[in-house]
């Protein structure tokens, strides 16, 4: 059975800081690894998708890389500001079932 | 990508009673999920809803209580029948394609007194 983990569970940093969460899945049968992003009582907003085939996937101040032997990948925020300030949710599609497994999810707060 | 709506947005509902919740996608789509988020929580697949033919329920969630109808590409419903306070969650509609990336509604926030 397929788990995601995310580390850490909730992270405070001061405005401009460059940040890095970390999400780990313990079996390698994945088609891709998707990064989103939740604010408080909102549905979820993709933010990077990475292909098994994949190593990163950049998007603005967003970099995401993917090991996929070893399971982890990494969500790097560049410059960070309070309006990134929201849950980060970190899922794999799986190869069985053909679904998404999410981690728990990191809450970040960006101080002014 | 894919715009999804959801209906209602929000609701209160007494004990016992059912609520149908309704997804709505602007292109046709291959896949259609249903997700829990109870407070404080992260997500939990309820089922895949398949077009033509019953919805693929995940362990811990039976048909009775979350019955779900997916008449064509676009369109699903989710029930959530004789509700107790437990049931009170976001509940999340989300689209896809195989190999491809996801897409989530703006969920429907669930109240039961």
């Amino acid at each position: 059975k397929q788990e995601v983990t995310q580390i850490p569970a909730a992270l405070s940093v001061p405005e401009g800081e460059n940040l890095v969460l970390n999400c780990s899945f313990t079996d390698s049968a994945i088609y891709n690894l998707q990064w989103f992003r939740q604010d408080p009582g909102k549905g979820l907003t993709s933010l990077l998708l990475i292909q098994s085939s994949q190593r990163e996937q950049t998007s603005g101040r967003l970099n995401a890389s993917l090991d996929k032997s070893s399971g982890r990948s990494t969500l790097y925020i560049a410059a960070s500001q309070p309006g990134d300030s929201a849950t980060y949710l970190c899922a794999v599609f799986v190869e069985y079932g053909n679904k998404l497994v999410f981690g728990a999810g990191t809450i970040l707060r960006v101080k002014s | 990508s894919a715009v999804i709506s959801q209906k209602p947005s929000r609701d209160i509902c007494q004990r016992g009673t059912s609520l149908t919740i309704q997804c709505q996608v602007d292109s046709q789509v291959t896949m259609m999920f249903w997700y829990r988020q109870q407070p404080g929580q992260s997500l939990t697949l309820i089922a895949t809803a398949n077009q033509g033919s019953e919805a693929t329920y995940e362990s811990g969630f039976v048909i009775d209580k979350f019955p779900i109808s997916r008449p064509n590409l676009t369109f699903s419903t989710l029930t959530v029948s004789n509700m107790s306070p437990e049931d009170s969650s976001i509940y999340l509609c989300s689209v896809g394609w195989l190999m491809g990336e996801q897409y989530f509604g703006p969920g429907t926030r669930l109240t039961v007194t």
